[in-house]
């Protein structure tokens, strides 16, 4: 079966230190991956994405995810956190053979930055 | 672009009253949409999938009768709560995909339903 796991609840990071907010999925076939942000009260929105290619994504705001095949994991990451990267963020993936466009999602990971 | 637009984002209504939910496509069509709910601190529970011109698939355990869902066109679904009651209070969030499978879902902002 297919599964995604956010393994910390909550991740605490100083401003301007580097942040890391971990993903491990599981599919029978190769993944498409995704990471997306959700502010307070707000729908989600999407930071990045792996298809094929490069390991090393980059995204929106200065994020950036590297897949790991052996591991299983997209860990999302950024050089120097800002206060303002405070938010929940969710992992998501979706096996490249199923028909229908569904993503399987990770139970959240909440990320606060502290000045 | 690739923009959402969701509405109402706040409904506090009496029990017993049916609400509707819309979600729009703006920059793009819109061939699949979904509709999640989410709990206070708690990840999405994707409630249904709907296919621009068909009926909706619903999750397991979603009631059809009490979420309506149509997606009558490629840039709108909506969401009917028949009857709600204070057990529907929740926060609603659609999304939408104009495919492939390697693209994104797109979300709207979200509506917070508070059913007295």
């Amino acid at each position: 079966a297919q599964s995604v796991a956010q393994p910390e609840d909550q991740v605490n990071v100083a401003e301007g230190n580097p942040l890391t907010v971990k993903c491990t999925y599981s599919v029978s076939g190769n993944p498409y991956l995704f990471w997306y942000v959700q502010y307070p009260n707000r729908g989600l929105q999407f930071l990045l994405k792996y298809i094929t290619g490069d390991n090393l994504v980059k995204g929106s705001y200065g994020f950036e995810a590297e897949f790991n095949k052996s591991q299983t994991s997209f860990h999302l990451k950024k050089p120097s956190a800002l206060v303002s990267d405070s938010a929940l963020y969710f992992c998501a993936v979706r096996d490249w053979g199923d028909s229908n466009y569904q993503l399987i999602w990770g139970a959240g990971t909440k990320l606060i930055i502290k000045p | 672009g690739a923009v959402v637009s969701q509405h109402p984002s706040w409904v506090i209504c009496k029990s017993g009253t049916s609400v509707k939910i819309e979600c729009r496509s703006l920059d793009f069509q819109a061939t699949t949409m979904f509709w999640y709910r989410q709990f206070p601190k708690q990840s999405l529970m994707l409630m249904a999938t709907s296919n621009e011109g068909s009926k909706a698939t619903y999750e397991q355990g979603v009631e059809k009768d009490k979420f309506l869902i149509n997606h009558a066109s490629l840039t709108l679904s909506t969401l009917t709560v028949t009857s709600a009651h204070p057990e529907d209070s929740s926060f609603y969030i659609c999304s939408a995909t104009g495919g492939p499978g390697n693209q994104p879902q797109h979300f709207g902002d979200g509506t917070r339903l508070s059913i007295l």
